[in-house]
């Protein structure tokens, strides 16, 4: 089974400070995923990544930065968290066999509050 | 318009019935559908992906229509645990010609005892 592990469930920080969430897939995929998750808005992508260093800007990319050293690990940073930046994150991974049917697996997520 | 829409619901459906629901996109050089569930505060899960010529696991039915652009998910017999919301997943290009995918906002299904 495909395992993505988010490295917190719960997260409570403060206003301006620098935020780190992690996530890390062990099936070897490229392709890896940033999402957030907030009532009657549906999943929007923040950032994304198909290789190791790469990293590309998804929908919503303000207020974000990301991190790719290392295939199996993907991390998001908030750099000075806000009260909007309050939601559910999740993680994603898929395989990039150039077909465009992959599924995309997701971890467990992070309820990220900003206080 | 909306590039993956769905009905919000809520569907309240006896335990026993059968529900459908659909979906409909915009792309239409889409190649790649799935169905995901998600139940109250945990990640989405594949359901099943849907396949041109219509594709059944178990209780679990998924057609695609090309010409009309949308994708239906029918559940037979439903169970107490099908309750959930079912989001309806198209895929996308993204930059770099990475594979991605759009998600709908998910219909939500109750299923009464």
């Amino acid at each position: 089974d495909v395992k993505v592990t988010q490295s917190s469930r719960y997260l409570v920080k403060r206003t301006g400070e620098k935020v780190f969430l992690e996530c890390v897939q062990d099936m070897d995929h490229e392709n890896m995923f940033w999402y957030r998750q907030d009532p009657g808005l549906g999943l929007r992508l923040i950032y994304f990544s198909y290789d190791v260093k790469m990293k590309e800007k998804g929908d919503i990319p303000e207020g974000y930065s990301v991190s790719r050293e290392k295939k199996e690990r993907f991390s998001l940073i908030l750099e000075s968290a806000s009260t909007n930046q309050t939601s559910m994150y999740l993680c994603a991974s898929s395989f990039s066999r150039g077909t465009g049917n992959q599924p995309q697996h997701f971890g467990d997520g992070t309820r990220l509050s900003i206080l | 318009r909306k590039e993956v829409e769905q009905d919000p619901g809520p569907f309240n459906v006896p335990e026993g019935a059968t529900v459908a629901f659909n979906c409909t996109y915009s792309n239409s050089a889409s190649q790649s559908f799935f169905w995901y569930r998600q139940d109250c505060r945990k990640e989405p899960k594949l359901l099943m992906s849907v396949y041109s010529s219509g594709n059944e696991d178990g209780r679990f039915t998924a057609q695609l229509n090309r010409a009309s652009q949308y994708i239906s998910l029918l559940i037979r017999d439903s169970k107490l645990s099908d309750s959930a919301t079912y989001l309806c997943v198209v895929n996308m290009v993204l930059r770099g010609g990475a594979d991605g995918l759009t998600f709908g906002k998910g219909t939500h299904l109750i299923i009464q005892p």
